[in-house]
C-alpha cells in the first residue's frame, strides 16, 4: 500500500532557527500533498495544499512566510518553520493520495519543540 | 465542504461491537465518506472508505444509508488497542483536500 514518511519526528529547536520537515510518498507519485498542525487534544488544521511544481495553497490564517512549502518533485514536500518561535510548538503532519479512490496516507508527524 | 458532526467521546468495554455515527447533512452527489483513526503522537491511519449502502473490510464495516446523510462505523469486537480518536470525514472530487472535525475519541475498558 502507499506509504508517506515524515522526517524528523521529534525536532527541538531555538527561538528564532528555522527548521525542515520533509515527507516523502515512498511507493508513489503524489502531485498533491498536505501538511496539517495539531495541538494537543485538539483536532488536525489544515495548513496548505502543497502542489508539484507550483505554489502552495494556503489556508486562511495561515503565514505563507512563515511556514513555507517547497514541492520539487513527485515524492518530496517540504515544510519549513522559519523564524520559528515557542507558539509553533506543535505536531506536524503530512499526507498524500494515491488518487480518489484509495484514501489518504498520512506520515507519522513531526513533533516541534520551539524553546 | 459537508461538515460532520459525530459524538465526542464514547466508552465500550473488550469484545463488545462498537458502533460511531456521523451526521453530515450537506453531503454533495459526488461526495464519499471516509473514516480514520489516530492514536495520541502518530499520523491518522485509514480505515474505510464508502459512498452509499455497505462496506466492509478487515477492520470495521461502514453503513451508509439511502439519503447518505449520515454514517456509521462499526467495529467489531474492540480491545484496548481500538483506544484512539476516529475521525469521519467527507471528500469530494478528485484529491479533494481533508478537513477534520474534532473526532470522538473512543475508550475502551477491561
Amino acid at each position: 500500500g502507499a506509504v508517506v514518511s515524515q522526517h524528523p519526528s521529534r525536532v527541538i529547536c531555538k527561538s528564532g532557527t528555522s527548521v525542515k520537515i520533509e515527507c516523502r510518498s515512498l511507493d508513489f507519485q503524489a502531485t498533491t500533498m498536505f501538511w496539517y498542525r495539531q495541538f494537543p487534544k485538539k483536532s488536525l488544521m489544515l495548513m496548505a495544499t502543497s502542489n508539484e511544481g507550483s505554489k502552495a495553497t494556503y489556508e486562511q490564517g495561515v503565514e505563507k512566510d512563515k511556514f513555507l512549502i517547497n514541492h520539487a518533485s513527485l515524492t518530496l514536500s517540504t515544510l519549513t518553520v522559519t523564524s520559528a518561535h515557542p507558539e509553533d510548538s506543535s505536531f506536524y503532519i503530512c499526507s498524500a493520495s494515491l488518487g480518489q479512490f484509495y484514501g489518504y496516507t498520512f506520515g507519522s508527524g513531526t513533533r516541534l519543540t520551539v524553546v | 465542504l459537508a461538515k460532520t458532526t459525530q459524538p465526542i467521546s464514547m466508552d465500550s468495554y473488550e469484545g463488545q461491537e462498537v458502533n460511531i455515527t456521523c451526521s453530515h447533512n450537506n453531503i454533495a452527489t459526488n461526495d464519499y465518506i471516509t473514516w480514520y483513526q489516530q492514536f495520541p503522537s502518530q499520523g491518522p491511519r485509514f480505515i474505510i472508505q464508502g459512498y452509499k449502502t455497505k462496506v466492509t473490510n478487515e477492520v470495521a464495516s461502514l453503513f451508509i444509508p439511502a439519503d447518505r446523510k449520515s454514517s456509521t462505523l462499526s467495529l467489531p469486537r474492540v480491545s484496548l488497542s481500538d483506544t484512539a480518536v476516529y475521525y469521519c470525514l467527507v471528500v469530494g472530487g478528485s484529491q479533494g483536500n481533508l478537513i477534520f472535525g474534532k473526532g470522538t475519541k473512543l475508550s475502551v475498558k477491561p
